[in-house]
């Protein structure tokens, strides 16, 4: 049971190009959520998703694009990465969003230069 | 929306006292009360969790309270050892909403 895996573990890109982060969970939830973490501003939710074929923004969406074709995967995609999209990306999944916990995967470190 | 607040940013303790770590929200929907824990190069991990209808909430060394009148919760733990060294995020969320964390605070057990 692996629980909530995030590929890849670090990426480096330049200004401009473009990326996808995928989110699997084996732990049918419904619930996936994207956030970023920056030093000194907590987590922040940049998009999530309450089932197949649904997603939703969150509080940091702009300059992020994401997809749940299938229940188990949450994909975040970078079209024009920017240096200012230079962060720690976390995906999390859940039950429901309140009243059940999230259950995160270990994080993306991604750079733009 | 809902915004929640922690304190401190920073905290320094000596092994064997007792850290508590209090954050405030402002939603009176809220009704689900997390603590995560997060090691370095690690995804946060859930260590604690209150609901609405429950004032206090004990496991082993950690406790939880929450004090829904005045909308603020917070996270005790007692004879804190060098492995409770991380940073510790509250978060809120009630009915239909995400969740909604705090900035975090960083605790330090000094051996």
């Amino acid at each position: 049971n692996a629980g909530v895996t995030q590929t890849p573990k670090f990426r480096v890109l330049k200004t401009g190009q473009s990326m996808t982060l995928l989110c699997a969970q084996d732990m049918n939830h419904e619930y996936m959520y994207w956030y970023r973490q920056d030093p000194g501003m907590g987590l922040r939710l940049i998009h999530y998703s309450v089932g197949e074929g649904t997603t939703a923004k969150g509080e940091v969406p702009d300059g992020y694009n994401v997809s749940r074709l299938k229940k188990q995967n949450f994909l975040l995609g970078l079209e024009s990465a920017a240096p200012s999209q230079t962060s720690v990306y976390f995906c999390a999944s859940s039950y429901t969003h309140s009243n059940q916990p999230q259950h995160f995967g270990d994080g993306t470190r991604l750079s733009i230069l | 929306g809902e915004n929640v607040e922690q304190h401190p940013s920073t905290l320094s303790v000596q092994e064997g006292d007792s850290a508590v770590i209090k954050c405030t929200y402002s939603d009176s929907a809220s009704n689900y009360f997390p603590w995560y824990k997060q090691e370095l190069g690690k995804g946060p991990q859930l260590i604690i969790d209150i609901r609405s209808n429950v004032g206090e909430k004990k496991d082993q060394r950690i406790a939880v309270t929450l004090n829904k009148t005045a909308k603020h919760f917070s996270l005790h733990i007692t004879e804190t050892q060098p492995e409770d060294s991380a940073v510790y995020f509250c978060a809120a969320s009630g009915g239909n909403t995400p969740l909604v964390f705090g900035k975090g605070t960083r605790l330090s057990v000094i051996a």
